[in-house]
């Protein structure tokens, strides 16, 4: 089973550029996560989807980041001008959870980005 | 106060080793409980859920206690490979979304 593919891998960009990051799921999964990961630190949630919809973006400080996720399948996350505390692995993670169970969260080999 | 607090290590241990990590959760609404490890420079992968009543994997064994909130994971025999951040991990029935504390370091020395 092709596991949760990730794009690209690396990116190194200017503070105040913008920056694109790309995520497909396992296929079958309905739900998908973005996550910030700062060195030293624990994953934080950025963004969850429920197919297409939002059911969580507390955590994205939207006014720089965006996310969508238009046909339920593949999502795109977006830093609008960067800063350089914007510097972190950007993870995306997929499962099966429906609204009452938990299925494991399966994440990809994430984004490293790094603002000079 | 972070939501999922731990201790972040290092710890180094030799071989053969017993080593325990301990987690403490702040969120009284959190009602499911993960360990996850993450190598170096990969992605964190599920390693166990938690259980009340304790849930053991091999050498490794993981307790919840909802009382006092405080998760713990307790690996045995420490082998090399288990060298690796553990990360404790808290779900609740609103924010369906993992939170996870900062991790801690393990390192297992020959």
């Amino acid at each position: 089973e092709a596991g949760v593919a990730q794009s690209p891998r690396y990116k190194i960009i200017e503070k105040r550029q913008s920056v694109a990051f790309w995520c497909n799921p396992i296929s079958g999964h309905a739900t998908l996560y973005w996550y910030q990961q700062i060195l030293g630190q624990g994953p934080k949630l950025l963004i969850q989807f429920q197919n297409n919809g939002v059911v969580d973006d507390s955590q994205l400080p939207k006014d720089r980041f965006s996310a969508e996720r238009l046909k339920g399948v593949d999502s795109t996350l977006k830093i609008q001008p960067a800063k350089l505390e914007d510097s972190a692995v950007y993870l995306c993670a997929s499962s099966t959870e429906g609204p009452r169970t938990y299925t494991e969260a399966f994440f990809g080999q994430g984004t490293r980005l790094t603002v000079v | 106060r972070k939501e999922v607090e731990q201790d972040p290590g290092p710890f180094n241990v030799p071989e053969g080793a017993t080593v325990a990590f301990n987690c403490t959760y702040s969120n009284s609404a959190s009602q499911s409980f993960f360990w996850y490890r993450q190598d170096c420079r990969k992605e964190p992968k599920l390693l166990m859920s938690v259980y009340s009543s304790g849930n053991e994997d091999g050498r490794f064994t993981a307790q919840l206690n909802r009382a006092s909130q405080y998760i713990s994971l307790l690996i045995r025999d420490s082998k090399l490979s288990d060298s690796a951040t553990y990360l404790c991990v808290a779900r609740d029935t609103g924010r369906r979304a993992l939170t996870f504390g900062s991790g801690t370091r393990l390192q297992v020395q020959p």
